[in-house]
């Protein structure tokens, strides 16, 4: 079965720099991967997908890479704040006739003023 | 403007005593799911409607059981809950396409279990 992996410590930076969190994957050649945000308490919140054909997709002071090779994508916050502390998850889409997606258990980010 | 809504958002319930949460969305989505959700763990998932077609997943107890008497509407019923229940309880909902399955989720329900 498809799986995901997701760095479990928390990531810790200076506001102001650029946050890099990574999603790998195995077993399963997803056409697109999925980030959401999570703040404590609250439901998760869809970011940002980005397709198998695309290396690069930006939206504000996100950006995601997507590298089908290595099975990995990379999310990155520049210019982080302190507002961007949350859980970010990485979804896979549903594989096999499914209609679920596969959920990361998410990386903590705390960004410090 | 809120799309998924699940009531309550905090829940307190005593040992053994059947509680049931609920969620509507008005996205008209052919698909709700329900996720169990515990501290630093991935949302793991319960079981899903597509439309009215029900799935469990092999491993949800048989304690936990759902409802979803029309499209925006989707309930979730706890029949017996145990301390190990206490978790948050997300729904969400997707409209299934060969492009995208954005899962679009509720505010979730805290369920803490005394």
């Amino acid at each position: 079965s498809q799986k995901i992996e997701q760095n479990s410590e928390a990531l810790n930076i200076q506001e102001g720099k650029t946050a890099t969190l990574t999603c790998n994957y195995t077993n399963y050649s997803p056409a697109y991967l999925q980030w959401y945000r999570q703040d404590p308490g609250r439901g998760p919140v869809f970011l940002l997908l980005i397709r198998e054909n695309e290396k690069e997709k930006r939206k504000e002071r996100l950006k995601v890479t997507f590298d089908t090779t290595l099975k990995q994508s990379l999310f990155h916050i520049t210019a982080s704040q302190p507002a961007d502390s949350a859980t970010y998850l990485c979804a896979l889409p549903p594989s096999g006739g499914s209609y679920i997606p596969t959920f990361g258990r998410g990386t903590s980010l705390i960004v410090h003023p | 403007d809120a799309m998924v809504i699940q009531n309550p958002r905090y829940q307190v319930t005593q040992f053994g005593k059947p509680v049931t949460l609920s969620c509507s969305q008005t996205l008209n989505h052919n698909v709700m799911y329900w996720y169990q959700q515990k501290s630093s763990q991935a949302p793991k998932l319960l079981f899903h409607y597509y439309d009215k077609d029900f799935n469990n997943e092999a491993d949800t107890p048989d304690n936990f059981q759902s409802r979803r008497p029309n499209t925006s509407f989707c309930f979730l019923d706890i029949r017996s809950p145990g301390l190990g229940d206490a978790a948050m309880y997300l729904c969400a909902t997707s409209r299934i396409s060969g492009r995208n399955t954005e899962a679009f989720f509720g505010q979730g329900t805290r369920l803490t279990v005394v």
